[in-house]
């Protein structure tokens, strides 16, 4: 079956600093996507990584918080960038197409910022 | 904006018994509604979907239940087990065609089954 590595799956960070988490899909995928779920909560669709294109973002975000990049059809980062403890959560990387049932999520990035 | 609405968001329930959580949606146009189970430390896993060309779609002890006309979708699960305890979310299909487009979840479901 189709399998996602989403990495790192846990960091303690300081605060202001910044946090690169990796998608690695294991075929190539038509969409790929970035959730948040803050503690207890739903999930937040952050913003759609386009393929050799600026990310789409969703009210609410922004390119200089959560820059996000697409290089090609099986990888994407997700930035956490200047962070504060309000951005203590769980990132979550979808995937959509050809070889997956539905939208296929990976297991998530538990962030912690201090 | 586009939204979906979940209920209840808790649900304790004895084992053997059933559970069903709803969901409503504001977008007419969403035609794609999953349903996924999220246990604790990982992430949500797809359990069941259906289409807006379909009004029911059953799956062993699962089964889902869509009214486009109220724009409400319904998750049941008969014969509850403890293993079904879990976090559930329904989401519904934003923009794109078929179902290519953004999910946008609700709130979410805390299913406890007692044993």
């Amino acid at each position: 079956s189709a399998v996602i590595s989403q990495k790192p799956s846990r960091d303690i960070c300081q605060r202001g600093t910044s946090l690169t988490i990796q998608c690695q899909v294991d075929s190539q995928v038509t969409m790929m996507f970035w959730y948040r779920q803050q503690p207890g909560q739903s999930l937040t669709l952050i913003a759609t990584a386009n393929q050799g294109s600026e990310a789409t973002y969703e009210s609410g975000f922004v390119i200089d918080k959560f820059p996000i990049s697409r290089p090609n059809l099986t990888f994407s980062t997700l930035t956490v960038s200047n962070m504060s403890p309000e951005d203590s959560s769980i990132y979550l990387c979808s995937v959509w197409g050809a070889g997956y049932y539905g939208y296929t999520f990976g297991s998530g990035t538990r962030l912690t910022v201090v | 904006g586009e939204n979906v609405e979940q209920h209840p968001s808790t649900l304790s329930v004895q084992e053997g018994d059933s559970a069903v959580i709803k969901c409503t949606y504001s977008d007419s146009a969403s035609n794609y509604f999953p349903w996924y189970k999220q246990e604790l430390g990982k992430g949500p896993q797809l359990i069941i979907d259906i289409r807006s060309n379909v009004g029911e779609k059953k799956d062993q002890r699962i089964a889902v239940t869509l009214n486009k006309t109220a724009k409400h979708f319904s998750l049941h699960i008969t014969e509850t087990q403890p293993e079904d305890s879990a976090v559930y979310f329904c989401a519904a299909s934003i923009g794109g065609s078929g179902n290519t487009g953004k999910l946008i979840f609700g709130q979410g479901t805390t299913l406890q089954v007692k044993p």
